[in-house]
């Protein structure tokens, strides 16, 4: 089955700077990666995703970067602000007749002032 | 609020008690994703029903934890001779779309601690 592995646990930024969060995935079928952001007592929340059809995709300060040989995507965040602090999951699809997203552990990202 | 609901939002229980939590998907949403959260880890799929037929349950789910989906709208999460291990954030996703490409809309969760 699919395995998502998510790196760093834990990521503090100060405001303004870029934040980069990375995810390899085991399964060379899967074909959609999305992010979740997740704030504290709240539910999680999709942010982007990408295909397997492009390499990148960009919605304002977020993008997310895909490579399909290495099997790894990851998430920047460019120009961060404190409200950017939450935890980000990345997600892959499980393929082979079960259909399900496998989440990584997750990213506690804090945003300094 | 048209987004998913979930009920109760907090429960405290006795080991050995049974549990049912409860989840409204976004209407017209065919499928229905019930997942497992502790802290510090990302969310743990359980079972996932398209309308109300019951496709996948997962392989660590214990026959304590049953789940139903009658006439495809809510659905039901029912865990019996509950456990302290049992305690964790029990969430619930909706999606309009069929198989595993589409966004998942999460419910703010139902918490249950067992003592």
């Amino acid at each position: 089955g699919e395995n998502v592995e998510q790196h760093p646990s834990t990521l503090s930024v100060q405001e303004g700077d870029s934040a980069v969060i990375k995810c390899t995935y085991s399964d060379s079928a899967s074909n959609y990666f999305p992010w979740y952001k997740q704030e504290l007592g709240k539910r999680p929340q999709l942010i982007i995703d990408i295909r397997s059809n492009v390499g990148e995709k960009k919605d304002q300060r977020i993008a997310v970067t895909l490579n399909k040989t290495a099997k790894h995507f990851s998430l920047h965040i460019t120009e961060t602000q404190p409200e950017d602090s939450a935890v980000y999951f990345c997600a892959a699809p499980t393929q082979g007749g079960s259909e399900k997203l496998v989440f990584g552990k997750g990213t506690k990202l804090t945003v300094n002032p | 609020d048209t987004g998913v609901s979930q009920n109760p939002r907090h429960k405290i229980t006795k080991r050995g008690q049974n549990v049912t939590f409860r989840c409204d998907p976004i209407s017209e949403h065919n499928r229905l994703y019930w997942y497992r959260q502790t802290l510090g880890q990302g969310p743990e799929f359980l079972t996932y029903f398209q309308n109300e037929a019951q496709l996948e349950k997962s392989r660590l789910l214990s026959d304590r934890f049953s789940a139903e989906r009658p006439k495809g709208s809510f659905s039901t999460l029912e865990i019996q001779r509950t456990e302290q291990g049992d305690s964790a954030m029990y969430l619930c996703a909706s999606s309009p779309l069929p198989g595993n490409t589409g966004e998942l809309f999460f419910g703010e969760g139902s918490r249950l601690t067992v003592l």
